[in-house]
């Protein structure tokens, strides 16, 4: 969901079990999308990215999906561990153009 | 060295105080970027140094002064700031400022509190 004033939308999970956290996107121009983890007193972090003409792909744990033609991302986590609590950002950029981040998603992962 | 070090962690100034925030890395990045980062909200850029010069100022009041002395360093000079500025500070840099967001190096931030 969309976050309003200084709520973040929050995704409360059980260890173990499979986190999928959504975004939306505006710019159809856009060709590389990126997820980022970012922990309590710290900076963003990579943990994957895709480019438009793809998508899937997968890392380790983390599978990213791009649905183009709603515009839409997300950030799937199979097997959920407490370590993976964090506020999650997409973000974008294309061609040389800076990055631009989206609402974040707030991941609790309770043992 | 992989890393961007931004000092001090934390920072509480008053409105008449000036006050630096410094960020270092020494990856050889020739794209370097100021990021504000208010509660519960994404970071958004500020700044961007591109070869030690200014190339995006994202419409920054001018209580906010960047500079950049070298290719390693990058500074924050505030002046007369408001209690609304009170954010944390992110400093990143990328090898050159086309970089993908997968070639970004984020520092972990300045707290900075203005009362």
């Amino acid at each position: 969901g969309e976050s309003v004033g200084l709520h973040l939308p929050t995704l409360s999970v059980q260890e173990g079990d499979n986190s999928i956290i959504n975004c939306a996107y505006s710019n159809s121009a856009s060709d590389y999308f990126i997820w980022y983890k970012q922990e309590s007193g710290k900076g963003p972090q990579f943990i994957i990215d895709i480019r438009s003409n793809m998508d899937k792909r997968q890392g380790q744990r983390v599978t990213v999906l791009l649905n183009k033609t709603v515009k839409h991302l997300s950030l799937q986590i199979a097997a959920t561990q407490p370590g993976d609590s964090a506020v999650y950002f997409c973000a974008e950029n294309s061609g040389y153009s800076t990055l631009t981040f989206g609402k974040g998603t707030m991941l609790l992962v309770s043992p | 060295d992989t890393e961007v070090t931004q000092t001090p962690k934390h920072l509480v100034m008053g409105m008449t105080n000036k006050k630096s925030l410094k960020c270092e890395q020494h990856m050889g990045h020739r794209a370097m970027y100021w990021y504000k980062q208010k509660a519960k909200k994404p970071p958004e850029l500020m700044f961007v140094y591109s070869y030690e010069k200014l190339s995006i100022n994202e419409s920054v009041p001018s209580r906010f002064s960047p500079e950049c002395p070298n290719s390693s360093l990058l500074n924050l000079h505030l002046h007369a700031l408001q209690p609304e500025d009170s954010a944390l500070y992110l400093c990143a840099s990328s090898q050159d400022p086309g970089a993908r967001g997968n070639g970004y190096t984020f520092g972990s931030g300045t707290r900075l509190t203005v009362v």
